[in-house]
């Protein structure tokens, strides 16, 4: 089955530094993949959409400044948390579409990567 | 616009009882619907989906929903709770015929197995 990674899984960074973390598809071409956060006992909230080679489609409220994210190829993408607050401390988790997919299905979720910034 | 709600954040049941979560959505064009979970600090997993073949969709670990339009539910069961179901589960909603889609989320259902 298709799987997506992400690295690292955990993090403790000290606050005003910046962090950045990986989402890999391991077997398949994602032309599409999906950030989201989780905060603790809540729902994931999509942060932004990213296109491989293309800009991020940031949903509203999210500080595309804050939260950088590159799709430099169809099999990873990065998200980088630039200057990292105690607030910006979450668990991150992201997702991958199948290039070939034609609906909104066949997306796979990563393991996600928890962020504590102290 | 699409989006879901879960009936009850929190749901306990006695191990080997019958297990149902509710979910309803609402969405202006034919919805892909799934149903996810979640074991703590991990990612999610795809239980079930329905792509508007069969209106029971049948998943792992003995899960089943059924799509009823007419109620616009999709209401997820397992016959006999199993205490390694203990988890947190998501219902989510997607349009059926875009493929620049996204997936949104219920607010979740814990599911806590009584021995």
């Amino acid at each position: 089955g298709a799987v997506v990674s992400q690295h690292p899984s955990w993090v403790i960074c000290k606050s005003g530094t910046s962090v950045k973390i990986e989402c890999r598809s391991l077997d398949f071409q994602a032309t599409t993949m999906f950030w989201y956060r989780q905060f603790p006992k809540q729902s994931l909230m999509l942060m932004a959409t990213s296109n491989e080679g293309s800009k991020a489609t940031y949903e509203q409220g999210v500080e595309k400044d804050k939260f950088l994210i590159n799709h430099a190829s169809l099999t990873l993408s990065t998200l980088t948390v630039t200057s990292a607050h105690p607030e910006d401390s979450s668990f991150y988790i992201c997702s991958a579409r199948e290039s070939r997919a034609r609906g909104g299905g066949d997306q796979y979720f990563g393991p996600g990567t928890r962020l504590l910034v102290l | 616009a699409q989006s879901v709600t879960q009936l009850g954040s929190h749901v306990s049941v006695s191990e080997g009882a019958l297990v149902l979560l509710r979910c309803n959505y609402s969405s202006s064009v034919p919805p892909y619907l799934f149903w996810y979970v979640q074991y703590p600090n991990q990612g999610l997993q795809l239980l079930l989906k329905y792509t508007s073949a069969a209106t029971l969709v049948k998943g792992i670990n003995g899960f089943e929903a059924e799509f009823k339009k007419s109620e616009t539910s999709f209401h997820l069961t397992k016959p006999s709770a199993h205490m390694s179901d203990a988890a947190e589960y998501f219902c989510a909603v997607s349009p059926l015929y875009s493929s620049a889609s996204k997936i949104i989320f219920g607010s979740g259902t814990r599911l806590s197995i009584r021995p």
